[in-house]
């Protein structure tokens, strides 16, 4: 089934361990993206490609780092995590060009808790 | 800053009923809207979107409405069903094309009691 994969579906982390968060995506999606949803904040924009080997800053991009080596994949790492990066992280695809209104295909999302 | 606001939290309306989702925005560059739609431990799915060149997009049981003057959308579901009861994401876009970077409001959960 095409969509997008996330790894892990969950993660206890201690505080400034590294990590890493894995997202894949089988539709050949040129943009892709990473959110974190936080209660009463709503999903906040961390970092985003809109082609392989481009990468930009999102709202929320302190303490995050993304690497776009090919079209399918977006890993996040979290260099040394701290307890205000709990949260679920929502990887998410778009096709690109001219396409603002078809929306994002999201993951199943990644739970998160640095303790 | 929050430039893209659900002032809701929550919603809950009678089966067979209209939910009317509402969401206020700041930047009058925005251009392109959307609603999304997210159950417990699913991530969001898309619902349906609308451009500022038009004010109203129908698809099925769901409208959106678009006030560019007030900066205010909504999303009108009728009639409202059990399987609707999610927490809807409105989300709005200021980018050029190329971009695609939308910023979204906090949720409001809807609760459609049977």
């Amino acid at each position: 089934i095409a969509g997008i994969t996330q790894a892990p579906t969950s993660q206890i982390l201690a505080a400034g361990r590294r990590m890493t968060l894995r997202c894949t995506q089988d539709m050949r999606h040129n943009a892709m993206y990473w959110y974190r949803q936080d209660l009463g904040l709503g999903l906040r924009l961390i970092h985003y490609s809109n082609t392989a080997g481009t990468t930009g800053k999102g709202e929320v991009p302190d303490g995050y780092s993304v690497s776009r080596a090919n079209t399918d994949d977006f890993p996040l790492t979290l260099a040394s995590a701290v307890p205000s990066q709990t949260s679920v992280y929502f990887c998410a695809s778009s096709e690109g060009p001219g396409n603002f209104l078809s929306g994002y295909t999201f993951g199943s999302g990644t739970r998160l808790t640095v303790v | 800053d929050q430039q893209v606001k659900q002032n809701s939290p929550s919603l809950s309306v009678q089966e067979g009923r209209i939910s009317i989702l509402n969401c206020d925005y700041t930047n009058s560059m925005f251009d392109y809207f959307l609603w999304y739609k997210k159950y417990p431990a699913e991530g969001p799915t898309f619902l349906i979107s609308i451009s500022s060149i038009k004010d109203k997009n129908e698809d099925g049981r769901f409208t959106v409405f678009l006030n560019k003057s007030a900066k205010h959308l909504s999303l009108h579901i009728v009639p409202s069903q059990p399987g609707d009861s999610a927490v809807y994401f409105c989300a709005a876009s200021r980018e050029p094309a190329g971009t695609y970077k939308y910023i979204f409001g906090t949720g409001t959960r809807l609760k459609v009691l049977a």
